[in-house]
C-alpha cells in the first residue's frame, strides 16, 4: 500500500524559508522508475508543478521557481525534502506531494499517488 | 514550456449526461505525455488516464481519454453523481511538467 504524508510549518514569515518533508512508505525511491515530485493550489486556484526528483536523483524544477527550490531525497528513510527560499503571501497554498513513476512503456511520467496535502499560509 | 488550455471553464450538466472536456497545447505534446486527473473539494487529485487514452487502476470504463498533437479530450460517458468535480489535464514535456488550469464539472 503507498502512502504519502507531507509535513511542515502551517505559517512562515514573508521572506522566510519553507522546508518540507514528505514521507512515503509502499516503495522505494532506489526502484528505476520511481519518483517523488512536489505540487501546489492556492486556494481556489489551480495546481501547479513545482519539482520532481527521480530514481536516480536527478532533479528537475518549474522554470519560473527554480532559483528559489531545491529537492532532495533521503532514500534510507523514505523522505524527500523540499525546500524554497525568500517565501511570499503570493505563495500561500497547499503543497502536495505525489509519487511519480516512469512508464518505460510509453515514456511518460504519471502521479498516481498523492499525499493529502498541507497548508502552508506566508503571513508577517 | 507548454501552456495547457482546458474548456469549458466551468461545464453545468445533470447526472446521467454526457461530458466533453477539452484540453489544447501551445505546441505538440506527445500522447504518451498527457494524462487527466479528478480533484473533488478538500482533496489530493487522483489519476484517472494517462498516455492520453489508459485508464488508471480502479477507473471507471465511463471515463475515456482521447486526442493527439495539441487536442485532447476527457469524455465521461454518463454522469455519476461522485462524477461531478474539477478535472486538470497535464503534459510532461522537456523535463517539465504543466497542468491546465482545471474544468468545474458541476451540477446543473
Amino acid at each position: 500500500q503507498v502512502t504519502l504524508r507531507e509535513s511542515g510549518p502551517a505559517l512562515v514569515k514573508p521572506t522566510q524559508t519553507l522546508t518540507l518533508t514528505c514521507t512515503f512508505s509502499g516503495f522505494s525511491l532506489s526502484t528505476s522508475g520511481m519518483c517523488v515530485s512536489w505540487v501546489r493550489q492556492p486556494p481556489g486556484k489551480a495546481l501547479e508543478w513545482l519539482a520532481l526528483i527521480d530514481w536516480d536523483d536527478d532533479k528537475y524544477y518549474s522554470t519560473s521557481l527554480k532559483t528559489r527550490l531545491t529537492i532532495s531525497k533521503d532514500t534510507s528513510k523514505n523522505q524527500v525534502v523540499l525546500t524554497m527560499t525568500n517565501m511570499d503571501p503570493v505563495d500561500t497554498a497547499t503543497y502536495y506531494c505525489a509519487r511519480a513513476y516512469f512508464d518505460w512503456l510509453l515514456g511518460g511520467y504519471y502521479f498516481d499517488y498523492w499525499g493529502q496535502g498541507t497548508l502552508v499560509t506566508v503571513s508577517s | 514550456e507548454i501552456v495547457l488550455t482546458q474548456s469549458p471553464g466551468t461545464l453545468s450538466l445533470s447526472p446521467g449526461e454526457r461530458a466533453t472536456l477539452s484540453c489544447r497545447a501551445s505546441q505538440s505534446v506527445s500522447s504518451s505525455y498527457l494524462a487527466w486527473y479528478q480533484q473533488k473539494p478538500g482533496q489530493a487529485p487522483r489519476l484517472l488516464i494517462y498516455g492520453a487514452s489508459s485508464r488508471a487502476t480502479g477507473i471507471p470504463d465511463r471515463f475515456s481519454g482521447s486526442g493527439s498533437g495539441t487536442d485532447f479530450t476527457l469524455t465521461i460517458s454518463r454522469l455519476e453523481p461522485e462524477d461531478f468535480a474539477v478535472y486538470y489535464c497535464q503534459q510532461y514535456g522537456s523535463s517539465f511538467w504543466t497542468f491546465g488550469q482545471g474544468t468545474k464539472v458541476e451540477i446543473k
